[in-house]
């Protein structure tokens, strides 16, 4: 399975925006990067994910680099309820999800 | 979205004993997984329950140990067999409707092994 690199915790203020980083240097052509992530108490939820260009909804956007080596999830004005914990995934079509460590958003009222 | 009916949602059981999780989805799903998440720790993934054909699990895991089920496109169940407190954990269930789309997760089955 291709890996993925993120920071063990980053912390922001509140109202701020969140640039989460993600490498994946080994990312094959058919991997779609996919963001998850895991309030307290509460199972992973679904953020955004993409291929090759950049995608936004409602709760995020995704920039993903032109060599697709690495990209970034976004959080466009950060609130108390966006603390949780960040999984940046790489999922090569209908294949498994694998997690990794996962970055820890700390938000500063 | 999907609708996802974990049961139960917390257990506290005696060691040697099984229990048995239930995953029940409001609408047909092609992929339907399991996963472990221990105190402070990521997911990992136990298996790949197969409608109609033997799950297929991850290193680590046999099913001996922890037997799967999925007799249709909406159902599914997780047993952990001969409990010890290591197999205190919670158990998500998580399915996707299409080809490498977003993944779904039931509110998981916190088990406690006495």
């Amino acid at each position: 399975d291709a890996k993925t690199t993120q920071p063990n915790s980053m912390e922001s203020n509140e109202e701020e925006p969140v640039h989460l980083p993600c490498n994946h240097s080994t990312i094959s052509g058919t991997d779609y990067i996919h963001w998850y992530r895991q309030l307290p108490s509460q199972g992973p939820e679904y953020v955004i994910h993409g291929l090759t260009s950049n995608v936004n909804n409602r709760m995020a956007s995704l920039a993903i680099a032109e060599d697709r080596k690495s990209s970034t999830l976004i959080l466009h004005r950060a609130t108390l309820r966006d603390a949780a914990v960040y999984y940046c995934i790489l999922r090569d079509r209908d294949d498994k999800i694998i997690f990794g460590k996962g970055t820890r958003l700390h938000i500063l009222p | 979205s999907a609708v996802i009916s974990q049961k139960p949602s917390r257990d506290i059981c005696q060691r040697g004993t099984s229990l048995t999780i239930q995953c029940q989805v409001d609408s047909q799903v092609t992929m339907m997984f399991w996963y472990r998440q221990q105190p402070g720790q990521s997911l990992t993934l136990i298996a790949t329950a197969n409608q109609g054909s033997e799950a297929t699990y991850e290193s680590g895991f046999v099913i001996d140990k922890f037997p799967i089920s999925r007799p249709n496109l909406t159902f599914s169940t997780l047993t952990v067999s001969n409990m010890s407190p290591e197999d205190s954990s919670i158990y998500l269930c998580s399915v996707d409707r299409l080809t490498n789309e977003k993944l779904f997760f039931g509110s998981g089955t916190q088990l406690s092994v006495l």
